[in-house]
Order: structure tokens, then sequence, then C-alpha cells
């Protein structure tokens, strides 16, 4: 596509539920990033693919927290019995796979944890 | 030593004038040196990088001043305009392995008509 697509835009759950967070990245960007925003604050880094695999994880929170990519394609987020702490804006990046590009950012998921 | 740090928290500048936004970083290893520009709802946009063998690079209205001894770099956005209210964030990254951004906490940038 166009752009980098993330789903849903918003999303409200209950503490202790599972969420699912899904990111389409621009066609044929190989790198793909997870960023977490919190009121206030700067982004985080969550995660990396290259591909399908994920050779830097160092940013997941807790083990509550996983990713995968398929096709080299899609990606989804999952964080599992949520809590009130996870409520951010989780954003989702792509790039081709070369330094001198920088990211190009979806608008987000805003998630909150009632 | 992973941290940028930017300043200020929040910038308030009248229409046509210089807005300028600070960061510093610890990890000479850091070799490429994003800013991204972020409206309300959207996602974070690059506006303009440098790699730190130039001093200086300059797009339009928009230009990043590097010091790689004093490990500094700032933003210098000239003739503001309203438009440009956003939050302005920095980053650094190491552009050897997987291109992971550390980012700084942003600067809120509003530009009076």
């Amino acid at each position: 596509g166009a752009g980098v697509s993330q789903s849903p835009s918003n999303k409200v759950t209950e503490k202790g539920k599972d969420v699912e967070l899904r990111c389409d990245p621009i066609s044929g960007h190989t790198a793909l990033y997870w960023y977490r925003q919190s009121l206030g604050q700067g982004l985080e880094f969550l995660i990396y693919f290259q591909g399908n695999s994920a050779p830097d994880k160092s940013g997941l929170p807790s083990d509550r927290f996983s990713a995968e990519r398929t096709g080299g394609s899609v990606s989804t987020l999952t964080i599992q019995r949520t809590q009130q702490e996870d409520s951010a804006v989780y954003l989702c990046a792509s790039s081709l796979d070369t330094w001198g590009y920088g990211y190009t950012f979806g608008s987000g998921t805003r998630l909150t944890v009632v | 030593q992973q941290q940028v740090k930017q300043s200020p928290q929040s910038l308030i500048v009248q229409k046509g004038g210089i807005s300028i936004i600070n960061c510093a970083y610890e990890n000479t290893a850091f070799d490429y040196f994003p800013w991204y520009q972020q409206f309300p709802g959207k996602g974070p946009a690059l506006l303009i990088a440098i790699r730190p063998d130039v001093s200086e690079k300059k797009e339009g209205r928009f230009t990043i001043s590097f010091n790689k001894s004093a490990k500094q770099f700032s933003l210098h956005i000239m003739d503001s305009q309203p438009g440009d209210s956003a939050t302005y964030f920095c980053a650094a990254s190491i552009t050897s392995g997987t291109y992971k951004y550390i980012f700084g906490t942003g600067t809120r940038l509003k530009v009076l008509a």
C-alpha cells in the first residue's frame, strides 16, 4: 500500500484481556519495527523484524508481549493479560533495508486498558 | 549511554521567528541522526536527517546543525509558520545492525500567528 496501515486505530480493553494489534507495512519494506509512545514520553523501541525473523526483541517489556510477522509482510503485536500501564499508542514503522532511509510510521493504535 | 536528551520540552515562537530544538547523546557509536515531526493523531514523519561526517544539513526552512565533539545536534526552523506547530523528536541510531532508533522525549512547538 501507499503507507503503513495499522488497525484498529483505537482499542479499549478490560484489564486482564488479551489484545492483538495489526500492522501492514509498505509493500517491499523488509524491515518492520514496533514502538510504544506513552503520554508525554518519547518513542520506546519494542521489537525489530527483518523479513519474518526478529533479531532484536530487546524492547519487549515483559513476557506478556509477543509479536510475529508472516510472509515478510503483516505483523501482529499481542499483549496478554493487559495491565493499565500498557495503555499507550503503539506505533509500527517499516523501512527498506538500507540505512539511508528513515522509517515510515503508521498512525498507531491507541490502546486504553480500563 | 543509550539516552538521547532533548530540550526544551515545549517552545512558543512567533510567526516568522526561528525555532531551535537541541539534542545531546553519549554513545559515540551513533552514526545517524534523524528528526521526526508528529501532528496530533498521526504517526511521526521523517523531516530531515544527518550523519556525523557533516556539520550541517539544510532542507528548505529546516536545518540540522551537528557538533560531533560536543555530541550535540540541533534542529533550526527558519521563518516558523503556524503550520509547523507539532511535536518534534530527535533520534539516534547505529546503522550497522538493527537500525533501532533511540528517541528523545519530544518538543511541543507552538507557532503563534
